[in-house]
């Protein structure tokens, strides 16, 4: 089994501000996925990566495969990035998921 | 395109029935998954589908649960007996497979929240 362990749970930001959500994970893996969820709504694919950093518009996602770890970041956070994000670590057939961070952004 | 569709999106049902949960993946995703989110829980992996291959159910949480693919396409999860603790909401993702490749990322249906009394 993987744990997969986020942090911090919960982060409130301003408006604009720069955000980080940490993921780290207890065994190797051969992919990691960053998921959003809305309140009350489904689940979105952020990014699926195996090495090295992606972005997409303010989104910007970086692995460490060595240290097992990964990063979530925000950039000019606006209130509409307000959800739950999910790190998610496939092992195997497998994905094991962090519990998630809950970020609100205060206009 | 569409997306991946769940069935139906609620479920009340009383505890000692059984229930049917629907997913219809998006066409020409080869590889299938159903979790669950429990209320104020992390998703937990129930069972994984690849192509004709072999389904892997290491996630069922007991005998009670089973699914199958039908034609590679369109899955059903069944919960027989169901007790209170089956209540959660149920996902289904869908993605591209295969050996070569990837990774693949998912792509989630809106899920069945199932509440048994």
């Amino acid at each position: 089994k993987n744990e997969v362990e986020q942090s911090p749970q919960n982060l409130t930001a301003q408006e604009g501000e720069f955000i980080t959500i940490n993921c780290s994970y207890s065994v190797g893996i051969s992919a990691l996925h960053w998921l959003q969820q809305h309140p009350g709504g489904g689940i979105v694919s952020l990014f699926m990566l195996s090495s090295g950093k992606k972005k997409h518009g303010r989104l910007i996602a970086t692995i460490n495969i060595q240290e097992k770890h990964s990063s979530l970041h925000i950039t000019a956070s606006h209130p509409r990035d307000s959800a739950v994000y999910i790190c998610a670590v496939k092992y195997g057939n497998q994905f094991y998921f962090g519990t998630g961070t809950s970020l609100t952004v205060i206009p | 395109g569409a997306g991946v569709s769940q069935s139906p999106s609620n479920k009340v049902t009383e505890k000692g029935k059984d229930v049917e949960l629907r997913c219809d993946p998006i066409s020409g995703h080869t590889a299938l998954y159903w979790y669950r989110q429990s209320l104020g829980q992390g998703l937990e992996f129930l069972i994984y589908f690849q192509g004709n291959s072999a389904p892997d159910k290491s996630g069922l949480p007991s005998d009670r649960f089973s699914a199958e693919r039908t034609g590679g396409s369109v899955s059903t999860l069944t919960i027989q007996r169901t007790q209170q603790e089956d209540s959660a909401v149920y996902l289904c993702a869908s993605s591209l497979g295969g050996a070569r490749g990837g990774p693949y990322e998912q792509y989630f249906g809106p899920g069945t929240r199932l509440t048994v009394t």
